[in-house]
């Protein structure tokens, strides 16, 4: 199973918005509604920040919206702050009953 | 409060086993799957196993496939992975983390074990 691609790096100014894709296959993200995405911050355990493509967990910001597009995924954070910048991780469920996790995409507040 | 615990992690020898432990407390362990999702140092995440809450569905990643085992004892609310036939490339922060079914997210973490495997 091959790892899900994610841009390495992304960059935003405070208050501006960023979307991170994920781009799998019909197997994985294009054929199941259960992708996931993680925040992790440095030395820390990743954090669940969107489910089944869209839907936030109780706490989690509105800044944080999920969509997906055939084999597509994307995160949105928009208003961004200084405590968004961290490493990404999108996952995706797979035909194998298996899971599937992105590269990670590094977020920088500039 | 939802508390994932792993422990067990060390330096072992190329060919050599470990055997990880995960401890649940503060929700009904015996009603999630549980997955184990390492990280190698520097690099990005990746899913090692799974096991349904009743230990029915099991599933591994190609690359631990015939070397780990995972298991699971609810009575004692506790997870494990035995890993046999250690390489260099298995050297990673190993992650437990539940998720309310077999195809469900990971939504809540433990703090990571790490494994090193060097001689």
């Amino acid at each position: 199973q091959s790892a899900l691609t994610q841009p390495a790096s992304v960059s935003g100014s405070p208050g501006q918005s960023i979307t991170i894709s994920c781009t799998g296959t019909s197997s994985d993200v294009g054929g199941y509604n259960y992708v996931s995405w993680y925040q992790q911050h440095p030395g820390k355990a990743p954090k669940l920040m969107i489910y089944d493509v869209s839907k936030r967990p109780s706490g989690v910001s509105n800044r944080f919206s999920g969509s997906k597009s055939g084999n597509t995924a994307s995160l949105t954070i928009s208003g961004l702050q200084a405590e968004d910048e961290a490493d990404y991780y999108c996952s995706s469920y797979t035909s194998s009953s298996t899971w599937v996790f992105g590269g990670g995409t590094k977020l920088t507040v500039l | 409060e939802v508390q994932l615990v792993e422990s067990g992690g060390g330096l072992v020898k190329p060919g050599g086993s470990l055997r990880l432990s995960c401890a649940a407390s503060g929700f009904t362990f015996s009603s999630y799957s549980i997955n184990w999702v390492r990280q190698a140092p520097g690099k990005g995440l990746e899913w090692v196993s799974s096991i349904s809450s009743s230990s029915s569905y099991i599933y591994y990643a190609d690359s631990v496939k015939g070397r780990f085992t995972i298991s699971r004892d609810n009575a004692k609310n506790s997870l494990y992975l035995q890993m046999n036939s250690l390489r260099a490339e298995d050297t990673a922060v190993y992650y437990c983390a539940r998720a309310p079914y077999s195809s469900g997210p990971s939504d809540y973490w433990g703090q990571g074990t790490l494994v090193t495997v060097s001689s």
